[in-house]
């Protein structure tokens, strides 16, 4: 079973910032929290990971509680091509068995 | 550019055939991924390779089985398929213990069994 627990759905209007919760309120000390997301019709697609801190990179900025209970994914400025299913997953490095749970289906409205 | 495909994007069989789904990946990966994915129950890891002739088996292997023969090739086999397995599959592949864990995905085959 997935560790994770994300909304479905959530829309966000173009050119604000999407902020995509995520709760992990299980997860150990030296698991990571990874985001990828999928885009209609194409596989998924890595976007950001951190463990502690916060991280930021061109796609995203990924901020993580001081209890690693939980985190936000947060994009930007969202554009209509960030229409796609975000999903947070929570492990250890060295197993490299994901768990994709069911994501959040994010909705940028014109 | 890393690149991981499928042999088709769309495939249409009938109830009993035998389905081969083919995966080739070229970025020289050590681990390699079948899923599928369903309309509400999110992906789910079907079977999974670490090396060359090693399989695992993930969630839901029932009906499947696997062959990794080479490593750049991983193959999914439906020995005879059925409606059930109507559904989406999506390969992906990785290499183990890099700082950053990423698994990359082809673009998917949407099979329709009748």
């Amino acid at each position: 079973d997935a560790k994770t627990t994300q909304p479905p759905s959530m829309d966000c209007a173009e050119g604000r910032a999407a902020n995509l919760p995520c709760n992990h309120s299980t997860i150990s000390g030296n698991e990571y929290v990874y985001w990828y997301r999928q885009i209609h019709s194409q596989g998924p697609q890595y976007i950001i990971h951190g463990l502690k801190n916060n991280e930021t990179n061109e796609m995203a900025s990924l901020i993580i509680t001081e209890d690693r209970k939980s985190s936000t994914l947060i994009l930007p400025h969202a554009t209509l091509r960030d229409t796609a299913v975000y999903y947070c997953i929570v492990f250890m490095n060295r197993d490299d068995k994901i768990i994709f749970g069911k994501g959040t289906r994010l909705h940028i409205l014109p | 550019d890393v690149k991981v495909t499928q042999s088709s994007r769309y495939l249409v069989k009938r109830t009993g055939e035998k389905v081969f789904l083919e995966c080739v990946q070229d970025m020289d990966h050590e681990n390699m991924f079948w899923y599928r994915q369903d309309p509400g129950l999110g992906l789910r890891l079907i079977y999974f390779s670490y090396d060359v002739k090693m399989k695992e088996k993930g969630d839901i292997p029932e009906g499947y089985s696997v062959s990794r023969e080479k490593k750049e090739r991983f193959s999914l086999i439906l020995e005879s398929a059925s409606t059930n397995q109507t559904s989406m599959y999506l390969c992906a592949s990785s290499r183990p213990g890099q700082g950053r864990y990423e698994q990359y995905f082809g673009p998917g085959t949407r099979l329709t069994v009748t």
